[in-house]
């Protein structure tokens, strides 16, 4: 059993359309980030979230943490070509002592 | 700043050798963490450092160890190499390692294939 869990795990959309990735979990993230990885390449953090209820914005990406602590999501507005890639979400938990991924969501969008 | 650098990028090794992975933190930064990247697994936790000491350990054989020296640096080791360890081997490197908020700055990561 995953301790965090994403979804979906795979996305193919049209330049244009808006999508929304989930990352779930059962316990409580003490944080979480997101992650962007492109082919042979490390993961690129995006944002942290902390507090509950929190929302961020980076250019089309909305980035929300539920209010419990216990899920977030990534929202992108009139995706692009270029936002290709595999995105992942990373939790830390209290008590537990190491960063957890979720199995990432891989992003197609076609011109 | 720099970020953080891996070498080799690539590397093929054939089954039962051993490897040595290199990690270079962002300057000031004393966390160190490893992580194996597959296909059908994701990103796995290996271990982190912190201060030249073992902080955390992930759930993986004896035969993968690593170690951090005096500067930051880290290097990672895999005995007795077998099929299943080809992977992308990603290090990452934040300030103060675990803890609410802290961030996570990754390499481009090690290619690492097993014959």
């Amino acid at each position: 059993t995953q301790l965090l869990e994403q979804s979906p795990q795979f996305l193919s959309i049209q330049e244009g359309e808006n999508l929304t990735v989930y990352c779930n979990s059962s316990s409580v993230f003490s944080s979480l980030q997101w992650y962007r990885q492109e082919p042979g390449e490390g993961p690129v953090l995006l944002v942290t979230v902390v507090t509950g209820g929190e929302v961020k914005k980076l250019k089309r990406l909305t980035f929300q943490f539920g209010d419990a602590r216990k899920d977030s999501s990534l929202h992108i507005t009139a995706a692009q070509p270029g936002d290709t890639g595999l995105y992942l979400c990373a939790g830390e938990f209290y008590n537990f002592n190491k960063f957890y991924f979720g199995s990432g969501t891989k992003l197609n969008v076609k011109p | 700043k720099a970020g953080v650098t891996q070498t080799p990028r690539y590397l093929i090794k054939t089954r039962g050798q051993q490897v040595t992975l290199s990690c270079s933190p962002i300057s000031g930064h004393r966390s160190v963490s490893w992580y194996q990247q597959t296909p059908g697994q994701g990103l796995q936790f290996l271990f982190e450092y912190f201060s030249e000491t073992q902080r955390n350990k992930g759930n993986f054989p004896g035969r993968f160890s690593g170690r951090q020296f005096s500067n930051s640096r880290s290097e990672m080791n895999v005995s007795t190499l077998e099929l299943g360890d080809s992977a992308l081997y990603l290090c990452a490197s934040s300030f103060s390692g675990w803890g609410s908020g802290n961030e996570q700055f990754f390499g481009p990561g090690t290619r690492l294939t097993v014959l």
